[in-house]
């Protein structure tokens, strides 16, 4: 399977833990996304990633997130000190250069107890 | 901000019934999405559209482009019960951010 890999499908976390997951891109796509999404919700932009370069980040990205992507080609998204109101959908996706669709992941669940 | 309308909320038809739903904007888009989610799933990528006025089939699904590319609209015809989700449309501005519709529910009863 080549399309875009997550890792962890599911965790859950007692309140003030830190959690981080993993987003394996398709392979020659160069740019790479993070949503949240909550139940009956669309996705929400978090941050977006031109090979290396975080070149965008949500206001919903409050100073408890950070996203790398530290050679370009895997990603990982880590959350501090985490709120009950974390709990979501984490989904990422990937795309090629230019107005070409996004492929998304079948995210990560976080459930914070 | 940009919004997109997406509508209807919900849909409960009858297995066989053609369906149709739609997403207008306020703003314009170079490129319409329309995905389709299931439970515990990310969303999967249905069809792209690229042109003003393009009309693009994926098997049952017909997608259209609108001329002003302020809309686009879904048609699946003969729904079968597999086709159950929520899809959602979204536009990819000149930022490459994608901007979502709330979604359709599809509910076909038996």
């Amino acid at each position: 399977d080549t399309g875009v890999s997550q890792d962890p499908r599911h965790k859950i976390t007692k309140r003030g833990q830190n959690v981080t997951f993993r987003c394996d891109p398709i392979s020659e796509h160069n740019r790479l996304y993070w949503y949240r999404q909550t139940l009956g919700q669309g996705p929400e932009f978090l941050t977006y990633f031109q090979n290396e370069a975080q070149l965008e980040k949500s206001r919903l990205l409050s100073d408890r997130f950070s996203a790398e992507r530290p050679k370009g080609s895997f990603s990982t998204l880590e959350i501090q000190r985490t709120e009950q109101g974390d709990s979501a959908m984490y989904l990422c996706a990937s795309s090629p250069a230019g107005l070409a669709p996004l492929h998304f992941g079948n995210g990560t669940r976080l459930t914070v107890t | 901000g940009q919004q997109l309308n997406q509508s209807p909320q919900s849909m409960f038809i009858q297995e066989g019934e053609d369906v149709s739903m739609n997403c207008t904007s306020s703003s314009i888009f170079n490129t319409w999405l329309w995905y389709k989610q299931e439970p515990g799933e990310g969303p999967v990528l249905l069809i792209a559209l690229y042109k003003a006025g393009e009309l693009t089939s994926n098997g049952r699904l017909t997608a259209q482009f609108g001329i002003t590319r302020k809309d686009s609209f879904l048609n699946i015809s003969a729904s079968i019960p597999s086709d159950v989700g929520i899809y959602f449309c979204a536009g990819l501005d000149s930022n490459y951010q994608l901007i979502w519709g709330a979604g359709t529910k599809l509910i076909i009863k038996p």
